[in-house]
Order: structure tokens, then C-alpha cells, then sequence
């Protein structure tokens, strides 16, 4: 079965730094995978997505992820972090379930971020 | 253009009682899905369709039933609630092409006393 780990519960960065957030997946062929943004209190909205093609994808809101198919990663990274970035982040794998593809969450990454 | 919407926005019921969680999407998205956010769980998922008439069963489906009778309806069923199943409820939508990412709904916020 496929699954997701984002290692890092809670990262903390500047504003006007930048941000990686990792995200690892297990899956024995080529996944679908995608990165979510939830603000407080709100949905989940989709960032940017990766299925085939260039491996660095461009998303909205300034970010980017970049698949790496040897380490079975799909990073998440923004080159300057603004304050409304502070958020709830998922990274999701688009795998198999039954006879559909359903995407399956990782546990989330709180982005948490300083003046 | 109103997306994914759920209704209500908040419930708290007794343990014991049912009630049905609202999921509408006006995209004609073939594909639908009901999922629960815990803290530090992150999302999982409880059932989907492919379809009208079509449903099966997530990760944790025990204690939830669904129907879907129209592309535009996915209603949650909790037949008798238990406090376990307080959560927040997310419904989510999308195409039939594999590679398109779900369109969410702003959630239900359900408490079981």
C-alpha cells in the first residue's frame, strides 16, 4: 500500500528566508503527487501537482516541488517566505485504492512563520 | 461558482444520535470523497465514489455509510455517533483524470458528547 511521510511536524522560519518542507513516499510505480495548503479554519487548496514530465514543477503562491524518483521525494520549497504563508502543508500521493486513484495524506507540516 | 459545499458548518450531537453530513459540488466531478482530519493524523479517508451509484469503502469506514444517487450529491451517514467520531469532516471532488488534484469543501466541524 502507498503512503506518505512528512518528517517534520512544525517548522519555524523567517520571514523573507526560505523554505523546504520534505516529503517522502512509498509507492511501487510512478505516483501521482501533490502538495495542499490549509489555512486555519478552512479546506484544503491544491498547490501544485506532479505526473509525468520536468520533475520540477511550479505551482501557486511563488512555490515549486521538485520529484526525485531515487529518493522517492517530492520537496517543497519557496525561495522567501511571507507572513501568509503560516499554514497547515499535506503532501499527497495519488496511488492506487481498489480500482481508483485516491489520493492518500501525509500527516502535515505546520509552517510557522516569524516577523 | 460555488465548488465544494458542505453543510453545516458546525454539529455537536449526544452519543447515540444519527445525522447526515451535506456534500454538494456543481463541476460535474465523476469523483468523490469524504475524509476525517484528527490532529496529527492528518487526512483520512473514509469512503469514495467513481460515480453515481458507484461506492467504497477508505481507511476508516466503520461506522459511516454513503450513497450517491446524482453526480452532484455525496451525503456522510453517522448511524448512531460516538465520541471517536468527533472531527473535522472534509468532503472533495474532482475530474475523472487521474492526474487532476481534489477541489475541498470547507469542512464540518462535528463534536460527539
Amino acid at each position: 500500500a502507498q503512503s506518505v511521510t512528512q518528517p517534520d511536524i512544525h517548522i519555524t522560519v523567517s520571514e523573507g528566508a526560505s523554505l523546504e518542507l520534505r516529503c517522502n513516499y512509498s509507492y511501487g510505480a510512478t505516483p501521482y503527487l501533490f502538495w495542499y495548503v490549509q489555512s486555519p479554519g478552512q479546506g484544503l487548496q491544491l498547490l501544485l501537482k506532479y505526473f509525468s514530465g520536468d520533475t520540477l514543477v511550479q505551482g501557486i503562491k511563488g512555490f515549486e516541488a521538485e520529484f526525485k524518483r531515487s529518493q522517492s521525494s517530492f520537496n517543497l520549497r519557496k525561495p522567501s517566505v511571507h507572513w501568509s504563508d503560516a499554514a497547515e502543508y499535506f503532501c499527497a500521493v495519488g496511488a492506487r485504492t481498489g480500482g481508483s486513484y485516491i489520493p492518500t495524506f501525509g500527516r502535515g507540516t505546520s509552517l510557522i512563520v516569524h516577523p | 461558482n460555488a465548488g465544494v459545499t458542505q453543510t453545516p458548518k458546525f454539529q455537536v450531537l449526544k452519543t447515540g444520535q444519527s445525522m447526515t453530513l451535506q456534500c454538494a459540488q456543481d463541476m460535474n466531478h465523476e469523483y468523490m470523497s469524504w475524509y476525517r482530519q484528527d490532529p496529527g493524523m492528518g487526512l483520512r479517508l473514509i469512503h469514495y465514489s467513481v460515480g453515481a451509484g458507484i461506492t467504497d469503502q477508505g481507511e476508516v469506514p466503520n461506522g459511516y455509510n454513503v450513497s450517491r444517487s446524482t453526480t452532484e450529491d455525496f451525503p456522510l451517514r453517522l448511524l448512531s455517533a460516538a465520541p471517536s467520531q468527533t472531527s473535522v469532516y472534509f468532503c472533495a471532488s474532482r475530474p475523472t483524470q487521474r492526474n487532476y488534484g481534489y477541489t475541498f469543501g470547507s469542512g464540518t466541524r462535528l463534536t460527539v458528547v
